[in-house]
């Protein structure tokens, strides 16, 4: 069936190195959300991209939306502590809605 | 501005109990969603509605789990009887439609001894 998989699963990385989050598809997705979950807390809707290739950046945080709709990316520069946390991707196929199975982000003072 | 507002907070109740989770979306937004998140399955939709109508129960686990919306500020997920492998946060979130950010609420902490 319809799966979004995360690579990787976890990451650790040293404060202010980088890090990136893929998504894939085994289907085109119409649209392709990005979610923050901190350790205790619930998902917080960080960005969305509906077109093919899209790239959207806030602040140190860049996504991308590839070219064929099935696959997404989440760049990170120079982390911070701040950082912490689950990202998950989510997209949305027809009446179907996925969430990927999170890249738990740990960042080392 | 009043989030999605979940209750209750944390549950605790032995196997063989009914359960009743209860969710309060956002005024205004049509669209709803009920998760299950845990360590071993990460988080799982379990059912939406549009417009107070189930589109997608394919992630309902099994006929235990019921979920119903009777009106557009309001659903419950039912559990009965409860089992110790229910035990998880669940989550709900609504959004303006169905393809808009979900806004989540601080979730439900079940844990069925």
């Amino acid at each position: 069936g319809q799966q979004v998989m995360q690579i990787p699963q976890y990451q650790h990385v040293q404060e202010g190195e980088d890090f990136t989050t893929y998504c894939n598809s085994s289907t085109t997705l119409s649209n392709i959300q990005w979610y923050k979950q901190r350790p205790g807390g619930h998902p917080v809707f960080l960005i969305q991209l509906v077109k093919s290739g899209e790239v959207k950046k806030q602040k140190r945080l860049t996504f991308q939306f590839g070219e064929a709709k099935k696959n997404s990316s989440l760049h990170i520069t120079a982390t911070q502590t701040t950082d912490v946390g689950t990202y998950f991707c989510a997209g949305r196929s027809g009446n179907q809605f996925y969430f990927g199975t999170g890249t738990s982000l740990t960042v080392i003072p | 501005d009043a989030g999605v507002i979940q209750s209750p907070r944390h549950e605790v109740t032995e196997m063989g109990q009914e359960v009743t989770l209860r969710c309060k979306p956002i005024s205004g937004h049509n669209s709803l969603f009920w998760y299950r998140q845990t360590m071993m399955r990460g988080l799982e939709l379990l059912i939406y509605f549009n417009n107070n109508v189930p589109i997608d129960d394919s992630g309902m686990p099994e006929d235990r789990f019921s979920a119903k919306m009777p009106n557009a500020s309001f659903s419950t997920l039912k559990i009965q009887p409860s089992e110790p492998r229910d035990s998880a946060v669940y989550f709900c979130a609504s959004s303006f439609l169905g393809n808009q950010p979900q806004h989540f609420g601080d979730g439900t902490r079940l844990s069925i001894l």
